[in-house]
């Protein structure tokens, strides 16, 4: 069983929809981490959180320390949004991460 | 700022050769990592650094080697390629601060291996 698991897998969505994607972890961690993967391939790094709540435009994120939960939520959703997002935990010396297998959006026009 | 940069972007090896993906950062970020990705599944951590001349493994370090000279560099190594190591590898990169702190990590843009 994977120490970080994410859902749903896919996700097909229409432009302007509400979309949520959830992250479970089973051990603790330093921070837990919110990736975008372009579809050329590029990662970048979203959030960075290990309590609350972070906005960034129209992208939000939460976590619940106690349940071992964090969901990102993006609001009016854009085919520019189409992409892979992974969440992952950071634990460690060098704080490194370990990975869910990530979401693929798809939101259509 | 170039960030993290990596080479080569594309490579194929046969069987038993041996290469070095280069990857460089320009943050002076003290902490790097080497991670693979292959289809359908999380990006693995291969081996990191937490500084210039320590190293330490990963989940997944068996049939690659690291070094780490300069805060700059950290070279990953194939010695004997085999088919199972045919991935997409990202170097990352952060900064480190204290103990006590989280930072984001910076990726590469990836280097596709394929071993045939």
């Amino acid at each position: 069983k994977n120490e970080v698991e994410q859902s749903p897998q896919n996700l097909t969505a229409q432009e302007g929809e509400f979309i949520t994607i959830n992250c479970s972890y089973s051990v603790g961690i330093s921070a837990l981490h919110w990736l975008q993967q372009h579809p050329g391939g590029g990662i970048v790094s979203l959030f960075m959180l290990s309590s609350g709540k972070k906005k960034h435009g129209r992208l939000i994120a939460t976590i619940n320390i106690q349940e071992k939960h964090s969901s990102l939520h993006i609001t009016a959703s854009h085919p520019r949004d189409s992409a892979v997002y992974i969440c992952a935990r950071s634990s460690g010396s060098a704080r490194q991460l370990t990975f869910g297998s990530g979401t693929q959006l798809t939101v259509l026009p | 700022n170039a960030g993290v940069t990596q080479t080569p972007k594309f490579r194929i090896l046969k069987i038993g050769q041996s290469m070095t993906l280069q990857c460089a950062q320009d943050m002076n970020h003290n902490y790097m990592y080497w991670y693979r990705q292959d289809p359908g599944m999380g990006l693995k951590l291969i081996y990191y650094s937490v500084g210039a001349g320590i190293t330490d493994k990963g989940e997944v370090p068996n049939g690659y080697n690291v070094s780490r000279s300069t805060t700059e560099d950290f070279p990953l190594r194939l010695e004997l390629a085999a088919p199972s190591q045919t991935s997409v590898y990202f170097c990352a990169s952060s900064y480190g601060g204290t103990s006590y702190s989280n930072q984001p990590q910076h990726f590469g843009d990836g280097t596709r291996l394929s071993i045939l």
